[in-house]
């Protein structure tokens, strides 16, 4: 079956190191990969796609992903963190029609 | 701001009773999908219209029905509700399927009493 897994509940950084928020895929063919955010109260926000060609893509905000397909994963990265990036980072995957959801990661960056 | 919108922002309902979600995608797009976010199953694919014909079922109760107008918007509709039903409803849109990003709306919370 196809799965997207957030490995971490939550994740602690204190502001100004880099962070990473996992997500592994199990899928068939050639997968289109999402991150968002949602902070509180809020919907998601879109901030970066992988559908093909370069294994880092750079999105909003400062992020960038890395698509690997030999560690089936696509992990969120950030240089340098910000007090503001804390909220709920949810990574995606699109087949067929469906769109298939992680259960999302906390991020908490702390001053 | 996204450019999609919800109505109502909030809503509270009694077990049993029907109620119904309203969405506007971002003009232009094509696509609507309906999600429910929940603490204790996270955020669940319930179902996708493109052009007016659905496209895709998720993890939608028979109770919940959903259509897309031909001007685009789309309803959710939910009934006999139970305290389950609970959640935060969003609506997200796009321009075409499996490469295009989603737009959210900023979700309805519904509450069953």
């Amino acid at each position: 079956a196809q799965s997207v897994a957030q490995p971490e509940d939550q994740v602690n950084v204190a502001e100004g190191n880099p962070l990473t928020v996992k997500c592994t895929y199990s899928v068939s063919g050639n997968p289109y990969l999402f991150w968002y955010v949602q902070y509180p109260n809020r919907g998601l926000q879109f901030l970066l796609k992988y559908i093909t060609g370069d294994n880092l893509v750079k999105g909003s905000y400062g992020f960038e992903a890395e698509f690997n397909k030999s560690q089936t994963s696509f992990h969120l990265k950030k240089p340098s963190a910000l007090v503001s990036d804390s909220a709920l980072y949810f990574c995606a995957y699109t087949g067929g029609f469906k769109t298939i959801f992680g259960a999302g990661t906390r991020l908490f960056v702390k001053a | 701001d996204s450019g999609v919108t919800q109505t109502p922002k909030h809503l509270i309902t009694a077990t049993g009773q029907r109620v119904t979600l309203r969405c506007s995608p971002r003009s232009g797009d094509l696509s609507v999908y309906w999600y429910q976010q929940s603490l204790d199953q996270g955020l669940q694919f319930l179902i996708q219209y493109y052009n007016g014909e659905e496209r895709a079922k998720g993890n939608i109760l028979e109770r919940f029905s959903a259509q897309q107008f031909p001007d685009l918007h789309s309803e959710l509709n939910l009934s006999s509700l139970e305290l389950g039903d609970s959640a935060l409803y969003f609506c997200a849109s796009s321009v075409e399927n499996r490469a295009s990003e989603q737009y959210f709306g900023p979700g309805t919370r519904l509450t069953v009493t």
